[in-house]
């Protein structure tokens, strides 16, 4: 019930194309969906984050699409960048009423950007 | 920089010892989190701690425990250690219990 599954588990990417990562989630009572990016050796950085009543939320080059009825979000990159390269986190938080408020995290995406 | 401070950075230790983790939470931060970052594991939440409370517990064993103190700077110790707890462990924290958390830069551990 709070799990949160994450693909692919790593994705190669060409400068300036589009990376997309998906999440699934299964439990309804998630009520924040954040993303992360992690460099080797730093902690997570708070990308951008959704929250269910809204499909789209976009940052920058950073695009958070959610599809409610589906359980599922994703991250769009656009124009990657050899900078992008890290690993990227998806996440849930569970809503005030469920005593949940800490985190679930998917298993990561690594992502490379190829120059 | 996020403004949650982490330390020690790294720390190696021997099987069998205990260690203490420290964080200071971003300034105005009730909420603290602990996770561990392991390989085959990804980041795993130990436990939360909201204004010197324990809000929620995780995946936490029970040679661990964490308290929160009336500055809010949180500690998490580990004892008996062995082999496996080898990992990097993020404190994260954020104003309430809504909105983002914002992690540390991670305490490694090596436990030898």
């Amino acid at each position: 019930q709070q799990q949160v599954k994450q693909s692919p588990q790593s994705l190669i990417v060409q400068k300036g194309g589009i990376s997309i990562i998906n999440c699934a989630y299964e439990n309804t009572a998630f009520d924040y969906f954040p993303w992360y990016q992690q460099f080797p050796g730093k902690g997570p950085a708070l990308l951008i984050a959704i929250r269910p009543d809204v499909s789209e939320k976009k940052e920058g080059r950073f695009t958070i699409s959610f599809n409610k009825s589906a359980k599922q979000f994703s991250l769009h990159i656009m124009d990657s960048q050899p900078g992008d390269s890290a690993t990227y986190f998806c996440a849930a938080r569970g809503g005030m009423d469920t005593g949940r408020r800490a985190l679930t995290f998917g298993s990561g995406t690594r992502l490379q950007v190829q120059p | 920089d996020s403004g949650v401070t982490q330390t020690p950075k790294h720390l190696i230790t021997a099987t069998g010892q205990r260690v203490t983790l420290r964080c200071s939470p971003r300034s105005g931060d009730l909420s603290v989190y602990w996770y561990q970052q392991s390989l085959d594991q990804g980041l795993q939440f130990l436990i939360q701690y909201y204004n010197g409370e324990e809000r929620a517990k995780g995946n936490i064993l029970e040679r661990f425990s964490a308290q929160q103190f009336p500055d809010l700077h949180s500690e998490l110790n580990l004892s008996s250690l062995e082999l496996g707890d080898s990992a990097l462990y993020f404190c994260a924290s954020s104003v309430g219990e809504s909105g983002g958390a914002f992690f540390g830069q991670g305490t490694r551990l090596t436990v030898v």
